[in-house]
């Protein structure tokens, strides 16, 4: 079990706006950690979609944003596109484990 | 540009060994953090190990401390994973990743590669 809750899966049709939640405690997110967010495409490497919560990096999209509130982050994706399918992953920190690495259980996106 | 390239996979007995590398270039490997992920299979990213930039300070997963052992070498910009009394459970596709600076996150990685545990 992920110390990080996502959504197991989403779906959405192509054009349309979906977000995905990542929820966390008092330990990790909540003690102000940074939320990071990855893509990871079928067959492939997983890729840094945003990081420091709200970050992007050269070369993502800005369909692709991202929020931090509290104890929870999460991804919105918007005018959904069939390349967009993919496994997507939040990870933060837990200081209760040594500041170790967390990741979500991951979300997988359907585009219909 | 960057890239990472892990080698070193394959399939090993339980109870056996391997060692894995990963080739970094276009980027000056001695000033990052560099991490070991994976990815089993039906299941989600885990993070295995990191090391420090002149490798004397490492952490581990509680799933593979004592048992797994990352170091580098800035010499050769080569980062390594050496695996020990693996079981079913270490099957997966491993991957190397860098850590960016400032926010902790993995901004690059390689491309993996699979270690399969079987008998």
């Amino acid at each position: 079990q992920s110390v990080l809750t996502q959504p197991p899966s989403l779906s959405g049709a192509p054009g349309q706006r979906i977000t995905i939640s990542c929820t966390g405690s008092s330990s990790n997110i909540g003690a102000g950690y940074d939320v990071h967010w990855y893509q990871q495409l079928p067959g492939t490497a997983p890729r840094l979609l945003i990081y420091g919560n709200t970050n992007r990096p050269s070369g993502v999209p800005d369909r692709f944003s991202a929020s931090k509130s509290g104890t929870s982050a999460s991804l919105a994706i918007t005018g959904l596109q069939a390349e967009d399918e993919a496994d997507y992953y939040c990870q933060s920190y837990d200081g209760s484990l040594n500041e170790d690495v967390i990741f979500g259980g991951g979300t997988k996106l359907t585009v219909l | 540009q960057v890239q990472l390239v892990e080698s070193g996979g394959g399939l090993v007995k339980p109870g056996g060994s391997l060692r894995f590398s990963c080739a970094a270039s276009g980027f000056t490997f001695e000033d990052y953090h560099m991490s070991w992920l994976r990815r089993a299979p039906g299941r989600g990213l885990e993070w295995i190990s990191d090391i420090g930039r002149s490798g004397s300070t490492k952490s581990y997963a509680d799933s593979v401390r004592g048992r797994f052992t990352i170091s580098r070498d800035n010499a050769k910009n080569l980062l390594y994973l050496q695996m020990n009394s693996l079981g079913a459970e270490d099957t997966a596709v491993y991957y190397c990743a860098r850590k960016g600076a400032g926010f902790g996150q993995f901004d690059y990685w390689g491309q993996g590669t699979l270690v399969t545990v079987s008998s």
